[in-house]
């Protein structure tokens, strides 16, 4: 399996575009997560996915910010419009439970930077 | 522009000697707690895991402590080598999901 995959890898834009950040979990994985990782807050939970259905988004930081997954291969989070307090590192990652015993794979993450 | 970050925690050890990186939970509730190495440039990788039925557990050069008295949880590396390089997180069962601690950068000198 190649692991958990996110794309782009590096993603520089402007203060008030729209980013959309892109993850293909593990196959056979039912859970998928989106973090953000910042060296002021560390690595936050934002949103996590049951079989596709949205479980718990209360850590996701305002409107701006969506999360989506269409199916079970393939998920995305949106920043609309971007700010540069947006600029941070964001992992997907997958488990097979909801506490990843074994723990979640983590994809290499999406670096963002808002200018 | 950015705001100036924290500094993580730092260990800096001798190539061969052992390392322990401590972590403090807050849930006294948490019965689920998992430890995490993050290489630079790449997403955290599971190390080790302990429930809060056990106190140890060993796996190859690590063992994970848990003191559930005083909410403490310890990583243990023996023989630390450059490859161990990285930063260490814990994360602990939190209201059924997983939540990261501040994480300790551990720098190995040879």
């Amino acid at each position: 399996d190649a692991g958990v995959i996110q794309s782009p890898r590096h993603e520089v834009t402007e203060m008030g575009q729209e980013v959309t950040l892109r993850c293909k979990p593990i196959s056979g994985h039912d859970y998928l997560f989106w973090y953000r990782q910042t060296m002021m807050r560390g690595l936050e939970l934002l949103i996590y996915f049951n079989n596709n259905v949205p479980i718990d988004d209360s850590g996701m930081p305002e409107d701006r910010f969506s999360a989506k997954m269409p199916n079970a291969s393939f998920s995305t989070l949106k920043i609309q419009p971007s700010e540069p307090r947006d600029s941070a590192v964001y992992f997907c990652a997958s488990s097979l439970t909801a506490l990843g015993e074994v723990g979640y794979t983590f994809g290499s993450g999406t670096r963002l930077t808002v200018v | 522009g950015e705001s100036v970050g924290l500094h993580l925690p730092t260990l800096s050890v001798q190539e061969g000697d052992n390392s322990i990186i401590n972590c403090a939970y807050s849930n006294s509730a948490s019965d689920y707690f998992i430890w995490y190495k993050q290489e630079s440039g790449k997403g955290p990788q599971f190390i080790i895991d302990i429930r809060s039925n056990m106190d140890k557990r060993q796996g190859q050069r690590v063992t994970v402590l848990l003191n559930k008295t005083v909410k403490h949880l310890s990583l243990q590396i023996a023989a630390t080598q450059p490859g161990d390089s990285a930063v260490y997180f814990c994360a602990e069962n939190k209201e059924g999901k997983l939540i990261f601690g501040q994480g300790t950068e551990l720098s190995v000198k040879p």
